[in-house]
């Protein structure tokens, strides 16, 4: 079983539209989440770390259930330059890395 | 400033070659990591180094060899690679090595091809 799984996608949304992913870890002792953004053939870049009271910077909003074991990320009002591939990061005794979301947005 | 660079952006070697990656960061960070991505598929730890020595190797074949001449810089030393080897290679900081607790800062990677 992957240590952190994510539905691989596409989604394929239009402009305006609200989009959410999921992400589900299997190590109860993970202690830290993020989300990055990587764009093709670019390197990963931090979008926001992921807080237990959950947290909001302008149009993203990320969620954790520690309980359920995810994190979540609500993306509102997309823009073209949201395509991108979304990748889950969870901390344990290391960093382990989703597969990726991709995510289309097209006008 | 969240800055780490690598260099070069590209390489192409045959599979003879000796080739160096290089990646340098001037945050303080302490802990240092190469990761290798394939296309379509997410990185994958290689190596972490922690206060300059090597805390994590992930079974990574012998003809990848790191090295961290100090805080801020990270070597990786290729010999006899092989076609598959080709990939991104991922530079990474962060201010601790506190198993996978603080944030994790990219650099833009070498996209490498062996010939």
């Amino acid at each position: 079983r992957k240590e952190v799984e994510q539905d691989p996608g596409p989604f394929n949304v239009p402009e305006g539209a609200t989009v959410a992913f999921n992400c589900t870890y299997s190590n109860s002792a993970s202690q830290s989440f993020f989300w990055y953004r990587q764009d093709c053939r670019k390197e990963p870049k931090l979008l926001m770390s992921v807080y237990s009271s959950g947290n909001e910077d302008g149009r993203f909003t990320a969620q954790l259930n520690r309980a359920s074991q995810y994190i979540s990320l609500l993306i509102r009002d997309s823009k073209l330059s949201d395509s991108a591939t979304y990748l889950c990061v969870v901390g344990a005794d290391k960093f382990y890395f989703g597969s990726g979301t991709k995510l289309n947005v097209k006008p | 400033d969240t800055e780490v660079t690598q260099t070069p952006k590209h390489l192409v070697m045959g599979m003879t070659n000796k080739k160096s990656l290089k990646c340098e960061q001037h945050m303080g960070h302490r802990a240092m990591y190469w990761y290798k991505q394939k296309a379509k598929k997410p990185p994958e730890l290689m190596f972490v180094y922690s206060y300059e020595k090597l805390s994590i190797n992930e079974s990574v074949p012998s003809r990848f060899s790191p090295e961290c001449p100090n805080s801020s810089l990270l070597n990786l030393h290729l010999h006899a690679l092989q076609p598959e080897d080709s990939a991104l290679y991922l530079c990474a900081s962060s201010q601790r090595d506190r198993g996978g607790s603080d944030t994790q800062y990219f650099g833009p990677g070498t996209r490498l091809t062996v010939l």
